[in-house]
């Protein structure tokens, strides 16, 4: 099973749709997790951290499932600038390392 | 303005060349990491360092060497050595070791004639 395991897409969706996209770990242990965003050749961005209680940024709902070692990202009333990769980021406990996952393309379509 | 930069941008190298890709960070953050990412890819740990004068290898450390006498700065060297060079570089830096919250420099886009 590999570390980190996101669906690629990509993820065609209208504009104002709700879009959601899951992201599963392998280590149990895992403590810290992430939602980054990538634009096309460019920097990954961080866009939020994701908590146990769940959290919520605008139009950006993030939630950790820790019996079933996934987290997910919900974006609503989606916009065309959400068109980007979304990178799923979970910390390897016990190495001092982030594991990136593949990423996650998504398409807004007028 | 805080923040990572990288230079340069876009590099272009021949086979059997070495070259140094710079990063500089203003964030007065202790670590500092290299990755590398290709199509299709996650982002792979070449080296980080926790500390000046101090660095520890990552995932896929050969072909590449590292210095970290600074705080600020943390070049990568990318030797002859390493097999397929042609990748977007990306650094970063933390505040500490994970899980601190990463920042991104805008990449070099390195490619080998």
């Amino acid at each position: 099973r590999k570390e980190v395991e996101q669906d690629p897409g990509p993820f065609n969706v209208p504009e104002g749709a709700t879009v959601a996209f899951n992201c599963t770990y392998s280590n149990s242990a895992s403590q810290s997790f992430f939602w980054y965003r990538q634009d096309c050749r460019k920097e990954p961005k961080l866009l939020m951290s994701v908590y146990s209680s769940g959290n919520e940024d605008g139009r950006f709902t993030a939630q950790l499932n820790r019996a079933s070692q996934y987290i997910s990202l919900l974006i609503r009333d989606s916009k065309l600038s959400d068109s980007a990769t979304y990178l799923c980021v979970v910390d390897n406990f016990g190495n001092e390392k982030l594991t990136f996952g593949t990423g996650t393309r998504l398409t807004i379509i007028p | 303005d805080g923040g990572i930069t990288q230079s340069p941008k876009y590099l272009f190298r021949k086979e059997g060349q070495n070259v140094t890709l710079s990063c500089e960070q203003n964030l007065n953050h202790d670590a500092m990491y290299w990755y590398r990412q290709d199509p299709g890819q996650g982002l792979r740990l070449i080296y980080y360092s926790q500390i000046v004068n101090d660095f520890q290898k990552g995932d896929i450390a050969e072909g590449y060497s590292v210095s970290r006498e600074k705080k600020e700065s943390f070049p990568l060297t990318v030797t002859s050595a390493q097999k397929n060079p042609t990748a977007f570089y990306l650094c970063a830096s933390s505040m500490g070791v994970p899980p601190d919250t990463q920042y991104f420099g805008p990449g070099t886009r390195l490619t080998v004639l």
